[in-house]
């Protein structure tokens, strides 16, 4: 079974702070991603990674930033966090269909 | 990138029920398509691809009509654990996923 985990279920940061999630698939894929799910949105792309050290612009890019250093990691980057980035963040990995890692619930105060 | 767009619902259907939701897509250029459970609070799944052909999956069905542009999903002898938010998804040549905001099934004893 494809398995993408990622480095924290909760976290809470304040305003200003650079935070950093993670994400590790073991499947060797080669296409990596980034959502945040908030309700009444669905799932949007923040950043999409086709290979190491390449890296597309989703549809919401603005306040984040990526890092692909490893295939099989996949780094999503708040450099400077606000309360409106207050979301669940998915990383997702996968060929064509994507398989998704649970989630982290960040809230910034 | 076009829109995807689903019934919201909920759909609220007694236990034994079938129903079917729908999605439609914009984009005629869209090749592949899929259907996601999300439960609550967790992360998207796989649960079927969709294939021109149609596909069937134990009590799911999925079906592909491009010449409609939508994709359909049929849910035969509900159980309450069906209970979920259904996300269609599409993807076209060279991009990520796009998913519906979902549709939520409710299904009751």
């Amino acid at each position: 079974d494809v398995k993408v985990t990622q480095s924290s279920r909760y976290l809470v940061k304040r305003t200003g702070e650079k935070v950093f999630l993670e994400c590790v698939q073991d499947m060797d894929h080669e296409n990596m991603f980034w959502y945040r799910q908030d309700p009444g949105l669905g799932l949007r792309l923040i950043y999409f990674s086709y290979d190491v050290k390449m890296k597309e612009k989703g549809d919401i890019p603005e306040g984040y930033s990526v890092s692909r250093e490893k295939k099989e990691r996949f780094s999503l980057i708040l450099e400077s966090a606000s309360t409106n980035q207050t979301s669940m963040y998915l990383c997702a990995s996968g060929p064509d269909e994507q398989f998704f890692g649970p989630g982290t619930r960040l809230t910034v105060l | 990138r076009k829109e995807v767009e689903q019934d919201p619902g909920p759909f609220n259907v007694p236990e034994g029920a079938t129903v079917a939701f729908n999605c439609t897509y914009s984009n005629s250029a869209s090749q592949s398509f899929f259907w996601y459970r999300q439960d609550c609070r967790k992360e998207p799944k796989l649960l079927m691809s969709v294939y021109s052909s149609g596909n069937e999956d134990g009590r799911f069905t999925a079906q592909l009509n491009r010449a409609s542009q939508y994709i359909s999903l049929l849910i035969r002898d509900s159980k309450l654990s069906d209970s979920a938010t259904y996300l269609c998804s599409l993807n076209q040549a060279g991009t990520a996923l796009i998913f519906g905001k979902g549709t939520t099934l409710s299904v009751s004893s």
